[in-house]
């Protein structure tokens, strides 16, 4: 099983801010990897497919990197609505796997 | 509107079962793969299981392998998740979701989730 290791668990910032989350496979999973958003209460809503291709209808700001085994998501200027918690897969192997998220909260 | 919409959840003793259930709209539900994912109070993602596009194969974690079966009836739009010999480890909100596309196994539509709770 690939293990998906996201950092920091926690970052505090202020809106406007620009962010970058870390995502490490425990090994290769090529540019089969996605970022997820998830706010309390709701559905996971996919924001990167492909290590770097934004999902149908999600805002600029939001890049996905990398390939292999590290991956990064750089949110570019944080909104009110972005303080959430950020999820990494991978699909590049079964079974599919998730990080354990990286929580963003207002500073 | 693409949507999905989660039923079948509820509360049941451990070893018991139940079926959940995934009912699609506004796509070609027959063209896509299909895939739950759990998160259990307070936790993090956990992929159960995927089908593929015609129900002809289908992959599933460790953890539920041999307890839970996926299965999918196209001419009904509908996903189901059989899940049987039930642990407290079960408790989780049940999300159904469908992959990206064929050649990607990202999971780029999510119902709201039915919840399972395990417990005597």
């Amino acid at each position: 099983e690939i293990v998906m290791t996201q950092s920091p668990a926690t970052l505090s910032v202020s809106p406007g801010e620009r962010v970058t989350l870390s995502c490490r496979a425990s090994q290769g999973v090529n540019s089969n990897f996605a970022w997820y958003q998830q706010n309390p209460g709701q559905a996971p809503r996919l924001l990167i497919y492909g290590a770097s291709t934004r999902a149908t209808g999600i805002p600029a700001r939001f890049r996905g990197s990398g390939s292999g085994t590290e991956f990064t998501l750089t949110i570019s200027s944080l909104q009110s609505e972005d303080f959430a918690v950020y999820y990494c897969q991978q699909y590049n192997n079964w079974p599919r796997t998730f990080g354990q998220g990286t929580k963003v909260e207002i500073k | 509107e693409v949507q999905l919409l989660e039923s079948g959840g509820g509360l049941v003793q451990p070893g018991g079962s139940l079926r959940l259930s995934c009912a699609a709209s506004g796509f070609t539900f027959s063209s896509d793969a299909m895939s739950w994912v759990r998160q259990a109070p307070g936790k993090g993602l956990e992929w159960v299981s995927t089908i593929t596009d015609d129900g002809g194969n289908a992959n599933y974690a460790d953890s539920v392998k041999g307890r839970f079966t996926i299965s999918r009836d196209n001419s009904k739009n509908t996903l189901y998740l059989q899940v049987s010999s039930l642990i407290a480890e079960d408790t989780a909100v049940y999300y159904c979701a469908k992959d990206t596309d064929m050649l990607t196994g990202s999971m780029d539509v999510w119902g709201q989730g039915t919840t399972v709770t395990v417990s005597s």
